[in-house]
């Protein structure tokens, strides 16, 4: 069979409802984390980032959460309409030139 | 607008071809990266450049080599593909001081046959 790793992780939701992508980071020593979107046909495009030292940042109907204790980060996307539907990438950036991207997760909205 | 624009939407090479991919940037920024993309593993490093002439390797650079001659342009070079270079690539670039915030290309869907 395929291996599991060649599946993005998917989820799929309901137009208006709130989404929630989640992602594990490997890193402690990282300082920035960035969420990525990349529609199909597309480059990812940036949507927001968070610093180290904090554990919440807003943005246009996006929050990201930071979780160090457990590694763990969160997009949240309030009102989910159906051009948000896209493959989403965290990514973790110690300072420097090299960004670490997860291996994304597609979102389905649905009408 | 930044706009990020590569050469090739899609490409169809031989095996043992020499291929030459190329990004230009019109952002003035001084940092450009080619990744390549594959199902389920995320975008992986290959190729970086911080400055005119000056590379560093990323995390997949065999088989890849890279120039920048210019600031707005940063070409990846395939020396002799080979078909586990099929792939997408994506070059992007970003500004100095926010390296982590990298304005990406369209890609480049490459098939070696």
């Amino acid at each position: 069979g395929e291996s599991v790793g060649l599946h993005l992780p998917t989820l799929s939701v309901q137009e208006g409802d709130n989404s929630i992508i989640n992602c594990a980071y490997s890193n402690s020593a990282s300082d920035y984390f960035i969420w990525y979107k990349q529609e199909s046909g597309k480059g990812p495009q940036f949507i927001i980032d968070i610093r180290s030292n904090m554990d919440k940042r807003q943005g246009q109907r996006v929050t990201v959460l930071l979780n160090k204790t457990v590694k763990h980060l969160s997009l949240q996307i309030a009102a989910t309409q159906p051009g948000d539907s896209a493959v989403y990438f965290c990514a973790e950036n110690m300072g420097g030139f090299k960004t670490i991207f997860g291996a994304g997760t597609r979102l389905f909205v649905k009408a | 607008d930044v706009k990020v624009t590569q050469s090739s939407r899609y490409l169809v090479k031989r095996t043992g071809e020499k291929v030459f991919l190329e990004c230009v940037q019109d952002m003035d920024h001084e940092n450009m990266f080619w990744y390549r993309q594959d199902p389920g593993l995320g975008l992986r490093l290959i190729y970086f450049s911080y400055d005119v002439k000056m590379k560093e390797k990323g995390d997949i650079p065999e088989g890849y080599s890279v120039s920048r001659e210019k600031k707005e342009r940063f070409s990846l070079i395939l020396e002799s593909a080979s078909t586990n270079q099929t792939s997408m690539y994506l070059c992007a670039s970003s500004h100095n001081a926010g390296a982590y915030e990298q304005y990406f290309g369209p890609g480049t869907r490459l098939t070696v046959t």
